[in-house]
């Protein structure tokens, strides 16, 4: 069964702290792989889409790594600020043809605290 | 660009009635995608269209209908709302496949009593 599972689950961290989300998954076959940030009572925003040749990806303070040997992702974020505070959703895409599928986790919401 | 728009933001449902989420895209996209997310959930996929005229199922379609009659507007429908819909539901496209970035709606809040 495809999935995708994040941690930790909620995550509260002091302003201009350093944090790193993670994220296992078990699809197949396996076609990229995409950080997304999700504030508050908004859509999803792309931060990062990373294909099975790539082992790392930045965007500003986010680095995103993938292992495709271990089925792992992470999401870094340096020096938090306090409009970082959102949740943060792994996307592993299935497949290789048009109709491949989205596998979402359920989320890592992040608190940057004052 | 606007990107992606969704109207309403927040209705309230009483079981049984019918309503129609719309959802608009300006950057001539073909992909158009409606999510559902419920608290503490992924999101999942309901319908999807890959152009004006084609449309197919996702993870989650019974209860809901689609329509895609331009490359702008795909339309939900709901017939017959449920307690179980109760959800945010969001749309969103791409300019190609599901392997390229997805652009997300504000999203409609749906309460069903």
């Amino acid at each position: 069964k495809n999935q995708v599972e994040q941690s930790p689950q909620s995550l509260i961290i002091l302003e201009g702290k350093n944090c790193t989300l993670q994220c296992n998954y078990t699809v197949s076959p396996f076609s990229n792989l995409r950080w997304y940030k999700q504030d508050t009572g908004r859509g999803p925003v792309s931060l990062t889409i990373m294909t099975f040749s790539e082992n790392t990806k930045s965007n500003g303070r986010y680095t995103a790594t993938l292992d495709a040997d271990t089925k792992q992702s992470s999401l870094h974020i340096t020096a938090s600020q306090l409009s970082d505070s959102a949740s943060y959703i792994c996307v592993v895409s299935a497949g290789s043809s048009n109709t491949g599928k989205l596998i979402f986790g359920q989320g890592t919401t992040l608190q940057v605290k004052p | 660009n606007a990107g992606v728009t969704q109207t309403p933001k927040f209705r309230i449902l009483k079981i049984g009635q019918s309503m129609t989420l719309q959802c608009t895209q300006d950057m001539n996209h073909n992909y158009m995608y409606w999510y559902r997310q419920d608290p503490g959930m992924g999101l999942k996929l309901i319908y999807y269209s890959v152009g004006a005229g084609i449309t197919d199922k996702g993870e989650v379609p019974n209860g809901y209908n689609v329509s895609r009659s331009t490359t702008e507007d795909f339309p939900l429908r709901l017939e017959l709302a449920a307690p179980s819909q109760t959800s945010v539901y969001f749309c969103a496209s791409s300019p190609g496949q599901f392997r390229e970035t997805q652009y997300f709606g504000p999203g409609t809040r749906l309460l069903v009593l």
